[in-house]
């Protein structure tokens, strides 16, 4: 079975500008949950969708956005794109809640 | 609120030697916990959970975790420690403040360096 796959891998973006990230969670799977991780602030959890529905969304600045198709997968999109959005953005798909998340490798963005 | 601890940076231990990364968690409810690996430039791999029943829980690559509830602790353990072992290590605990959520909250890791 394939794993969950995120495109692009990595993205250089200029302060301002508005990305959009992808994430193909592993079929079957209609949860898929979003997080950024940085050195200093560690993994920190963006949204949660499940059956196309955000179901959880942690505290992130309204620039932080995203959705989930009918297929399950899903986009984040962050608009504005500030120096401090650089991270390793990874998605994570599963079952249900009871079930452990599986992680894609991320998207890799660096704002300049 | 719910929270996840792991006090220490990083954990140095020769091949061969048994190893423990610690974590400790703390919840209103019962725990549902979890450790990941992450490898340089890769995702998060899962590695083993806790939702209920045994509290010696075993899971991949030989690893194994021992959850203690007065303790509040689920240290993650190998009795013989490999250098490709050497990895990124998270310990993370499912919110329960909203339900039916998959949220996972994640200690700040522990860097395992196994040294030939």
């Amino acid at each position: 079975k394939a794993g969950v796959t995120q495109t692009p891998r990595y993205l250089i973006k200029t302060r301002g500008q508005q990305v959009t990230l992808s994430c193909s969670p592993i079929s079957g799977h209609r949860s898929v949950s979003w997080y950024q991780q940085t050195p200093g602030q560690g993994l920190q959890f963006l949204f949660e969708y499940f059956s196309e529905t955000q179901r959880n969304k942690g505290n992130f600045p309204g620039r932080f956005s995203g959705r989930q198709f009918s297929n399950s997968r899903s986009e984040m999109n962050v608009s504005t794109l500030e120096l401090g959005d650089s991270a390793l953005y990874l998605c994570a798909s599963s079952h249900g809640t009871d079930y452990e998340q599986y992680f894609g490798p991320g998207t890799r963005l660096t704002v300049t | 609120a719910q929270s996840v601890a792991q006090p220490e940076d990083q954990v140095n231990v020769a091949e061969g030697n048994p190893l423990t990364v610690k974590c400790t968690y703390s919840v209103s409810g019962n725990p549902y916990l979890f450790w990941y690996v992450q490898y340089p430039n890769r995702g998060l791999q899962f590695l083993l959970k806790y939702i209920t029943g045994d509290n010696l829980v075993k899971g991949s690559y030989g690893f194994e975790a021992e959850f203690n509830k007065s303790q509040t602790s689920f240290h993650l353990k190998k009795p013989s420690a490999l250098v490709s072992d050497s990895a990124l290590y998270f310990c993370a605990v499912r919110d329960e403040g909203s339900s039916n959520t998959g949220k996972l909250i994640f200690g700040q890791g522990t860097t395992l360096q196994v040294k030939p």
